[in-house]
């Protein structure tokens, strides 16, 4: 199994402001993945984060919303732009298992207030 | 497309009791079955998973089988904890894809 920390746990923020969430895994792997846990409810997953390419984003999220970087094999970053208090959420990263049927494992996740 | 539905919570137990939680799921081709568990302000965790038709995953007291004749996988346990509080995700993975989608989520409540 992988081990997965992200920075920061959680924060508070203005509207109007940006921040950006690391990710940082023990191991390298191919496949990372942000997801936005809004409260109350399930995981919607944000992009697929492609070390060497841009992200590839679901349908709803923009570049421009959540710019992503995948650097190397074992960090990524998301970036939360221009908040609102909608953007209040919990964001996960989770690593993708090689040639284990999509099992993923997940960061702690960062906790995000906006005011 | 692929979709993943779970009984809608809360579900509110005494400790001791007989845990079932509904997930059924639709897609093409064969797709992994996971179950994961968050508990208060943590992240996710995998509980169990199962890869094709009649595998059974099990973990800690919790079990679920893989029934492709009903798209079913139901989350079981015999004796629930005051510990096993948490909110329970079903989740399909696509061969295709890679990605998971998950449902909406289940909160269990156990009471001593």
């Amino acid at each position: 199994s992988a081990v997965i920390s992200q920075k920061p746990s959680r924060d508070i923020c203005q509207r109007g402001t940006s921040l950006t969430i690391q990710c940082q895994v023990d191991s390298q792997v191919t496949m990372m993945f942000w997801y936005r846990q809004q409260p109350g409810q399930s995981l919607t997953l944000i992009a697929t984060a492609n070390q060497g390419s841009e992200a590839t984003y679901e349908s709803g999220f923009v570049i421009d919303k959540f710019p992503i970087s995948r650097p190397n094999l074992t960090f990524s970053t998301l970036t939360v732009s221009n908040m609102s208090p909608e953007d209040s959420s919990i964001y996960l990263c989770s690593v993708g298992v090689e040639s284990s049927y999509n099992e993923q494992f997940f960061g702690p996740g960062t906790r995000l207030t906006v005011l | 497309g692929n979709s993943v539905t779970q009984m809608e919570g809360p579900v509110t137990l005494s400790e001791e009791a007989f845990l079932t939680i509904n997930c059924t799921y639709t897609a093409t081709g064969y797709p992994s079955l996971f179950w994961y568990v968050q508990y208060p302000g943590e992240g996710l965790q995998l509980l169990l998973k199962a890869t094709k038709a009649d595998d059974k995953g099990s973990n800690k007291g919790f079990e679920a089988t893989y029934r492709k004749e009903t798209t079913s996988f139901h989350l079981e346990k015999g004796s629930v904890q005051v510990s096993d509080s948490a909110v329970y995700f079903c989740a399909l993975g696509s061969s295709n894809t890679g990605k998971l989608i998950f449902g909406q989520g289940t909160t269990l409540q156990v009471k001593p």
